[in-house]
């Protein structure tokens, strides 16, 4: 398997454009997460799935911020519209079942809101 | 609601010698694992180790291992030998099991030659 695959790897988007985020989890991992990275904030859980369900999506910061996973191998972030303090790193993680021995990390997008 | 602690903001080490990264996880729940990634200058997020609640024995992984304390629910993370390339970022994070997983503030790991 190639692992969690994030795109895009960069996006600068000017204050007020859309932006969508994706993700593949690895086959058979039934949780997705989303986390957000900043200097200010380290590592801050967005929202997770189990099984394309979301189950807590308590630290999704605005209702700017939405996240769906339509079926098992693909989610996606959107943020709409985009603020300059969006700006970050979103990764997205995935696990398999429960019992959560591995959990691995897509490459990251960073985000640049200018 | 839970909470990662991890103590130290910063450590330098020489090489070839072991270092201990701290790390505690706060839950009420007895079910529950912890995880260690490295995150290197690069950016990317690399899984090194996990310990579940219930295992008998402490995780190893080739140079890391974990010092698994289930009373004081914590995990800390022993690199045994270390190498310049293991100065990196480190993160511990912890889950109940079947719920999120959340992270500590990492610790920044400087390997001296």
């Amino acid at each position: 398997d190639a692992g969690v695959i994030q795109s895009p790897r960069h996006e600068v988007t000017e204050m007020g454009q859309e932006v969508t985020l994706r993700c593949k989890p690895i086959s058979g991992h039934d949780y997705l997460f989303w986390y957000r990275q900043t200097m200010m904030r380290g590592l801050e859980l967005l929202i997770y799935f189990n099984n394309n369900v979301p189950i807590d999506d308590s630290g999704m910061p605005e209702d700017r911020f939405s996240a769906k996973m339509p079926n098992a191998s693909f989610s996606t972030l959107k943020i709409q519209p985009s603020e300059p303090r969006d700006s970050a790193v979103y990764f997205c993680a995935s696990t398999r079942d429960y019992s959560y021995t591995e959990a691995f990390f897509g490459q990251g997008t960073r985000l640049t809101v200018v | 609601a839970q909470k990662i602690t991890q103590t130290q903001p910063g450590m330098f080490v020489q090489e070839k010698e072991a270092v201990t990264l701290d790390c505690t996880y706060d839950t009420s729940d007895q079910s529950y694992g912890l995880f260690w990634y490295k995150q290197p200058s690069s950016g990317e997020m690399i899984f090194l180790i996990y310990q579940g609640s219930y295992d008998e024995q402490n995780a190893t992984e080739g140079r890391y291992s974990l010092n698994f304390q289930k009373a004081r629910k914590s995990a800390n993370l022993v690199i045994s030998a270390s190498q310049l390339g293991d100065s990196a970022m480190y993160f511990c994070a912890g889950g109940d099991i079947d719920d999120k997983i959340i992270f500590g503030k990492g610790t920044r790991l400087h390997i001296l030659p």
